[in-house]
């Protein structure tokens, strides 16, 4: 089972910051938090990562809790070429070895013109 | 830099057939997994294949195999097929099983069982 929770959808108004949330309560300590977005028959297109600190990359910026239960992914400025299903994972190690993301139903941003 | 390419884009086959997808990995990544994607939902991780071997797998019956090449590439192959393997088969590529770089995707070949 996927150890995130994300709003089923949300709307934002081109040019503006779109806020995407996401819970994941039991996260571990070493455990980093993905982020992943899917447009219509495309592949997963990886956006950005962190463990515990904020990131910035010239996708999006990524905000952690201090208690790393929540995060939020920004991205500053929309454009309709944004909506997509986003993806909150948080990335499952097994036997030290195997890499796996598992990954939950996502958030459908719809930015609107 | 290339990046993840797979073969066929599309794939119609009938039921109790055999299907061999194909992926190649980015560049400098020696890491393949597997995903399964069904329609309206995530997806669901199949295997991952590390040095020609498989590293791990989820919750896919034995008739979903799999192979790695010196290459690193790889392959997927599904046998005795069924009408709920429809779905989107992406492969994803890192440079090391335990390395925090993420996986990147190819844009998956869509499986249709009629």
């Amino acid at each position: 089972d996927a150890k995130t929770t994300q709003p089923p959808s949300m709307d934002c108004a081109e040019g503006r910051a779109a806020n995407l949330p996401c819970n994941h309560s039991t996260i571990s300590g070493n455990e980093y938090v993905y982020w992943y977005r899917q447009i219509h028959s495309q592949g997963p297109q990886y956006i950005i990562h962190g463990l515990k600190n904020n990131e910035t990359n010239e996708m999006a910026s990524l905000i952690i809790t201090e208690d790393r239960k929540s995060s939020t992914l920004i991205l500053p400025h929309a454009t309709l070429r944004d909506t997509a299903v986003y993806y909150c994972i948080v990335r499952v190690l097994e036997g030290g070895a195997t890499n796996k993301l598992i990954f939950g139903t996502g958030t459908l941003l719809a930015v609107q013109p | 830099e290339t990046g993840v390419t797979q073969s066929p884009t599309h794939l119609i086959k009938t039921r109790g057939q055999q299907v061999t997808l194909r992926c190649s990995s980015q560049s400098g990544h020696n890491t393949v997994s597997w995903y399964q994607q069904a329609l309206g939902q995530g997806p669901q991780f199949i295997f991952q294949y590390y040095r020609e071997e498989e590293n791990g797998r989820g919750n896919f019956p034995p008739r979903f195999s799999g192979l790695q090449f010196p290459n690193y590439s790889s392959e997927l192959n599904v046998n005795a097929l069924e009408l709920d393997d429809s779905a989107l088969y992406l492969c994803a590529s890192s440079p090391e099983p335990y390395s925090n770089q993420p996986q990147h995707f190819g844009d998956g070949t869509r499986l249709s069982i009629l």
